[in-house]
């Protein structure tokens, strides 16, 4: 039973476009949504999150869209840089019991 | 300041083998964690360890044991190694309960 979904397994963007990466959730007691970002051969970083309570998020090129009632959350990036290139998990969190619970993962490529 | 620590990086095992997987932090956290990561699956937790002393069933806990030695270090063991435990295994660790994990560089294993 996936609680986290992300259903695009790889996204090609142009550079200084906006990439969007999509996650869905089925379980309404998550407190806090994050996204990682993953290089090869290294452990996720944290990139960025939101709150349950809230709808938006951004943190420079980062934006993280939250909607409760479609239990859907996007991470925007704009512009994008080859750099960007990496895979992002999205990962949610259930505060009673500690637990943070990803997704399987989107491959993004941002060509120059 | 080295953050999340595991070792080893790399290990071959045969079937039936035992070895333990080692992870350590310096960041003074109190959680801690092990995600196994397999290709269109995400990470999955196996086990995690809210403070010193305790440990924790995750998703996936069958076939491995965990000590949470002290408040550094969480080890994972494989009493006897299968090859559906091939996996790139990372430690994580948070210091609060909504703060985001850091994690490690991962240890890629493979049974054969």
């Amino acid at each position: 039973d996936q609680q986290v979904k992300q259903n695009s397994p790889s996204l090609s963007v142009q550079e200084g476009r906006i990439s969007i990466l999509n996650c869905d959730y089925t379980n309404s007691m998550f407190d806090y949504f994050l996204w990682y970002k993953k290089y090869p051969a290294e452990g996720p970083t944290f990139l960025i999150s939101i709150s349950s309570i809230k709808d938006k998020n951004e943190d420079g090129r980062f934006t993280v869209f939250l909607n409760k009632s479609a239990k859907h959350l996007s991470l925007h990036i704009v512009p994008s840089q080859p750099g960007d290139s990496a895979v992002y998990f999205c990962a949610a969190l259930n505060l009673l019991n500690g637990k943070l619970t990803f997704g399987q993962g989107t491959i993004l490529t941002v060509h120059p | 300041n080295a953050g999340v620590t595991q070792t080893p990086k790399f290990q071959v095992l045969k079937t039936g083998q035992s070895m333990t997987l080692q992870c350590a932090q310096d960041m003074n956290h109190n959680s801690m964690y092990w995600y196994r990561q397999d290709p269109g699956m995400g990470l999955r937790l196996i086990y995690y360890s809210a403070s010193e002393g305790t440990t924790d069933k995750g998703e996936v806990p069958n076939g491995y044991n965990v000590s949470r030695l002290n408040k550094r270090e969480f080890s994972l063991r494989l009493e006897s190694a299968a090859p559906s435990q091939t996996s790139v295994y990372f430690c994580a660790s948070s210091g609060r309960n909504n703060s985001p994990l850091h994690f490690g560089n991962g240890t890629r294993l493979t049974v054969t």
